[in-house]
């Protein structure tokens, strides 16, 4: 199985100020066609989880542009360009490159 | 608009079998990934396996006790989890995958609490 390692699991965030979460993979998500479908999710407090970012750096029909996705091979990151209080919540990294899909560990949002 | 709604007992007793139902409104079953993902109580998510028109896929470490089935005429798809224990308390999100991208649509989630 592929594991998915997140950092930090706990951010404090000023409102306003950028956000940055890094994910690992212990295994290259590079597929032999080249694609590479790492996937980002957020939860907020009391919700499903909500699609954000796909294949690396392609944002979901509807997320807001200040969310980012960068990375290649095992290492990936999503930024938020400037916190707003509706970002709280968990995000999580996870692939759907092969069977099993695995899940980092969630990376908690709050605002400071 | 796609929509999933999850539907089955909040309270399973130990060693008995949690079934869960996940119905579809608003779009087709057909080249999806018909997926169930739980979350322990303040806990992170666990992918339990997946269910498409040429077959399934399950978690290894749940595969021994996990059974899917898909029923297009009804546009739902259905969880079985036998031999249940108190670890398997947790939410139940049935959830669309898209090959290749991710889980696009969620149900809201339910609780099945596994207590005597």
């Amino acid at each position: 199985d592929i594991v998915m390692t997140q950092t930090p699991l706990f951010s404090p965030v000023t409102l306003g100020q950028p956000a940055s979460i890094s994910c690992r993979s212990s295994h290259s998500l590079v597929l032999s066609n080249g694609n590479t479908h790492l996937t980002w999710l957020q939860q907020r407090p009391g919700q499903p989880p909500r699609l954000l970012i796909y294949d690396i750096s392609k944002r979901f029909s509807g997320v807001p542009d200040r969310f980012s996705g960068s990375g290649a091979g095992t290492d990936f990151t999503l930024r938020i360009s400037r916190l707003e209080a509706e970002d709280v919540g968990t995000y999580y990294c996870t692939h759907v490159t092969q069977f099993p899909y695995t899940f980092g560990q969630g990376t908690k949002l709050e605002i400071k | 608009q796609v929509q999933l709604q999850e539907s089955g007992p909040g309270l399973v007793k130990p060693s008995e079998t949690l079934s869960l139902t996940c119905a579809l409104s608003g779009g087709s079953m057909n080249g999806y990934y018909w997926s169930w993902i739980r979350q322990p109580p303040g806990k992170g998510l666990e992918w339990i396996g997946c269910i498409y028109h040429t077959g399934s896929n399950y978690n290894p470490s749940l595969k021994s006790r996990v059974t899917m089935s898909l029923d297009t005429s009804k546009s739902q798809f259905s969880l079985e989890l036998n031999s249940v224990t108190a670890a398997d308390t947790a939410v139940y999100y049935c959830a669309r995958v898209v090959p290749g991208t991710g889980p696009d649509y969620w149900g809201q989630g339910t609780l099945v609490t596994v207590s005597s």
